[in-house]
């Protein structure tokens, strides 16, 4: 089946320690992206990426880095530098087409929470 | 800047009462406006995209709406099992993000 995955599910945290979430799709989409979702508030862009070896800031990129060594993985590390990373982190995925809207989907989700 | 306005941030319905959630927004040129519906502790599910106004898609008891500032998410007889956030996300022609509204919170009671 056709999809995004992301683990773990969970993931707790220490004070001072760096994470990394994982992302995984198989749709054959060139385009990437990672979101942050807060109790209250909008889905907010921490990093994108159009193509391999390739990415861009969001909004909040700040405490956060990425990588894109191959087409199907775009992970994402949270480093002790994130004031506040207790949140609910979601990878998206496009064709990454120019013209009309590209339709963005959604992995399940990972919830990190700092110990 | 962009900015995406949902209203109500929630709305408590009976099965079978019809209602419509709006998302009004302010863009620098749309690329196309995008519902989701999002379970408890899930990622956002695709529901309809949306490119230019006047354009209208439906999805069983769903309709989405399209005009120059706002869009509308029309519930048809609901059912308990359309309870969910439904989030409204705009992407302007400067880019590939989406902006997202806060959504609205839809309860359906039996």
């Amino acid at each position: 089946d056709g999809g995004i995955t992301q683990s773990p599910k969970y993931l707790f945290r220490k004070e001072g320690q760096n994470v990394t979430l994982s992302c995984e799709q198989n749709l054959n989409h060139d385009a990437m992206y990672w979101y942050r979702q807060d109790p209250g508030q909008g889905l907010r862009l921490i990093y994108y990426s159009q193509i391999v070896n390739d990415f861009q800031k969001g909004d909040i990129a700040e405490g956060y880095s990425v990588s894109r060594e191959k087409k199907e993985s775009f992970p994402l590390t949270v480093t002790s530098a994130q004031k506040n990373p207790t949140a609910f982190y979601l990878c998206a995925s496009s064709f990454g087409t120019s013209g009309s809207g590209d339709t963005q989907y959604f992995g399940p989700g990972t919830r990190l929470t700092v110990l | 800047e962009d900015q995406v306005t949902q209203s109500p941030e929630a709305l408590r319905l009976q099965e079978g009462e019809s209602s419509s959630l709006n998302c009004s927004y302010t863009v620098s040129g749309l690329r196309g406006l995008f519902w989701y519906r999002q379970d408890p502790g899930k990622g956002p599910e695709f529901l309809f995209t949306l490119y230019s106004a006047g354009e209208e898609k439906e999805k069983e008891r769903l309709k989405a709406t399209l005009t120059k500032k706002e869009s509308f998410l029309h519930i048809t007889a609901p059912k308990p099992e359309d309870s969910a956030t439904y989030l409204c996300a705009v992407q302007a022609n400067s880019g590939y993000a989406l902006n997202f509204g806060k959504g609205t919170s839809l309860l359906v009671t039996p």
